[in-house]
Parts: structure tokens; C-alpha cells; sequence
């Protein structure tokens, strides 16, 4: 079982540029979610999904778009990069999408984005 | 909008000595989780609590649950350098989507050897 595999690793755009976050699961997890993580502001929802062909807006949308066309990939794009976006992005996913939240988040190890 | 909030943002201890770190949610969670970070890695799960008033231990570290299901602790006994990270609580949105998790801006601890 690889878990939650995020790609790239790194990447540095130039502001304006478009780019696509990969993020995969083979744990059969229903329930996805992008997260960014900034200096002293924790760890913020982007976009989630509770199954394949449902997304919904986390805190900080903006700028993000998501699609969910199978259970096990989770693509995170950003239209058009901004430095404000730079940041380290999180995937995470879990077995049950209830509000109940019975079983825990697995993390990717995470995509360092720069934006110049 | 739910707010999560843990103090302190930084700690620092000699080994062996405690550490403490608070949560507190401004509404009713019906659950709690915890987090761990090791520097430049991913948040891993360490525990879930979701009765109210739960003590749960896991070796050296024991976590509660508040009565009001609005504030939970995690306290580690005799701090050792494998527990430098941050500490992350987090919990379900109560209103509207519930199928947001509510993360803390977390604890940085860290370990003089």
C-alpha cells in the first residue's frame, strides 16, 4: 500500500503560470481534501470531496479548482499562480466521509510550492 | 465560522521535562483528533476522543476531553527529542458541511537534549 501519494515533491511557477497537484490514494478512502499550510496559520481547507463526482469549497478556495472523476485521484489546479500562494499543499484522505469523522485523515507528504 | 484554538504556539523543554498543550473550540465538537508533525513531514493521526470527559493514554502522552465537549489536552510525561514536532488538534465543522475538519494552528515543541 503506498497510502496517499502526492506529485510533485517541489515546484516553483512564475506568477500567472498554471499548474495541476497530483494526489492519489489506493486505500479505496472515500472522502478527499486538499489543505495548505502557512507559517503560524495551521493547516486550512481548500477544496474536499466525498466521492467520486462531489466536490465542495473548504476555507480558502480561492484561486483552486477541483475535480474528483474516480474514487482513487484528487487533482488540485491552480488557474492562474499568485505569490500569495505560495505554500506547502497537503492531500489527505479518509475511509468515512460521515460527519461522524470514526476513522482519521491520512496525509500525503505534501507539495512545496513556490511562486515568484 | 467554528474556530480551533491551541496554546501555546511554542514550547520549549529540556528532556524529561512535561509538556502541555490546549485546545479549545468555540462550539460543541461531537469528536476531537490529534495530530503530530515532525518538521518538514505530514500531520499523522495519533488519536481520536469522542465521550465526554475521555482520558485516553497512549505510553507518555494522555489526552482528554473536556465535560463540555469543547476543550481537550494533550499532556506528555518526560519529554524525550522523538517528541520534537508540532502538535495539532482539529475537529468537525458543527455547522452546515460537517465533512470539514477544523484544524488548530497547532504547537511547536521542541527538545533540549
Amino acid at each position: 500500500n503506498a497510502g496517499v501519494t502526492q506529485t510533485p515533491k517541489f515546484q516553483v511557477l512564475k506568477t500567472g503560470q498554471s499548474m495541476t497537484l497530483q494526489c492519489a490514494q489506493d486505500m479505496n478512502h472515500e472522502y478527499m481534501s486538499w489543505y495548505r499550510q502557512d507559517p503560524g496559520m495551521g493547516l486550512r481547507l481548500i477544496h474536499y470531496s466525498v466521492g467520486a463526482g462531489i466536490t465542495d469549497q473548504g476555507e480558502v478556495p480561492n484561486g483552486y479548482n477541483v475535480s474528483r472523476s474516480t474514487t482513487e485521484d484528487f487533482p488540485l489546479r491552480l488557474l492562474s499562480a499568485a505569490p500569495s500562494q505560495t505554500s506547502v499543499y497537503f492531500c489527505a484522505s479518509s475511509y468515512s466521509p460521515t460527519p461522524a469523522w470514526n476513522s482519521p485523515l491520512h496525509f500525503g507528504n505534501g507539495t512545496r510550492l513556490t511562486v515568484t | 465560522g467554528q474556530q480551533v484554538m491551541q496554546i501555546p504556539q511554542y514550547q520549549h523543554v529540556q528532556e524529561g521535562e512535561d509538556f502541555t498543550t490546549y485546545c479549545n473550540s468555540s462550539t460543541t465538537l461531537s469528536n476531537i483528533q490529534w495530530y503530530k508533525q515532525r518538521p518538514g513531514g505530514h500531520p499523522v493521526f495519533l488519536i481520536q476522543l469522542v465521550k465526554s470527559g475521555e482520558v485516553k493514554k497512549q505510553k507518555r502522552l494522555t489526552f482528554q476531553f473536556g465535560e463540555a465537549k469543547k476543550n481537550s489536552s494533550l499532556h506528555i510525561t518526560a519529554t524525550q527529542t522523538t517528541d520534537v514536532g508540532t502538535y495539532f488538534c482539529a475537529g468537525p465543522n458543527s455547522g452546515g458541511s460537517n465533512y470539514k475538519l477544523t484544524f488548530g494552528k497547532g504547537t511547536l515543541l521542541t527538545v533540549n537534549p
